[in-house]
């Protein structure tokens, strides 16, 4: 069975500062690992995904992911974080022969200016 | 890009009574549709995977005579909760895969519906 964990409820970071949530995995086969954002009463919006190749992933909104694999961890970066990232984010996984996507908990963000 | 439309986006009914939510595939035929619900600060826990044309397949623990989904075409999935009830209040969201792929590999959510049952 495939699985996510994200290991921090809630990120604060201010403004302009380096923002990182963290993600680690567990899956059988290969992973395909997702990241979205979700803003108050919506639906989730795509940022970025790993599938195969280059380990660093460049995404949406300035937003990348590093892939590691003997640490079996998909860390969301951004270099500079602006009030408006403030948001719930989620790490999902697939597993390579499935279908569905299994989330993490989430991580509520919030950037202070 | 690929996007999904949920209706409603929030609903409120009376218990005992049964809400329908809609989630269609705007631009793409989607032969499989997902169904998430997600409790106050939780994440987003998968109830049941519907293909066009069969029976959904549930995950453990979702009952399926109390969520019913159908998804009669190919762009076009609801969810009926059955004699609803407080405790069905939750934010439900539904997902649509798009075959031909693309950045997300063709998955795409909808808005989400708000379900207060009183």
């Amino acid at each position: 069975a495939q699985s996510v964990a994200q290991p921090e409820d809630q990120v604060n970071v201010a403004e302009g500062n380096p923002l990182t949530v963290k993600c680690t995995y567990s899956v059988s086969g290969n992973p395909y690992l997702f990241w979205y954002v979700q803003y108050p009463n919506r639906g989730l919006q795509f940022l970025l995904k790993y599938i195969t190749g280059d380990n660093l992933v460049k995404g949406s909104y300035g937003f990348e992911a590093e892939f590691n694999k003997s640490q079996t961890s998909f860390h969301l970066k951004k270099p500079s974080a602006l009030v408006s990232d403030s948001a719930l984010y989620f790490c999902a996984v697939r597993d390579g022969g499935d279908n569905k996507l299994t989330f993490g908990g989430g991580t509520r963000v919030l950037v202070k200016p | 890009g690929a996007v999904v439309s949920q209706h409603p986006s929030w609903v409120i009914c009376k218990s005992g009574t049964s809400v329908k939510i809609e989630c269609r595939s705007l631009d793409f035929q989607a032969t499989t549709m997902f169904w998430y619900r997600q409790f106050p600060k939780q994440s987003l826990m998968l109830m049941a995977t519907s293909n066009e044309g069969s029976k959904a397949t549930y995950e453990q623990g979702v009952e399926k005579d109390k969520f019913l989904i159908n998804h009669a075409s190919l762009t076009l999935s609801t969810l009926t909760v059955t004699s609803a009830h407080p405790e069905d209040s939750s934010f439900y969201i539904c997902s649509a895969r798009d075959p031909a792929g693309g950045p997300s590999l063709g998955y795409t959510f909808g808005s989400g519906t708000r379900l207060t049952v009183v």
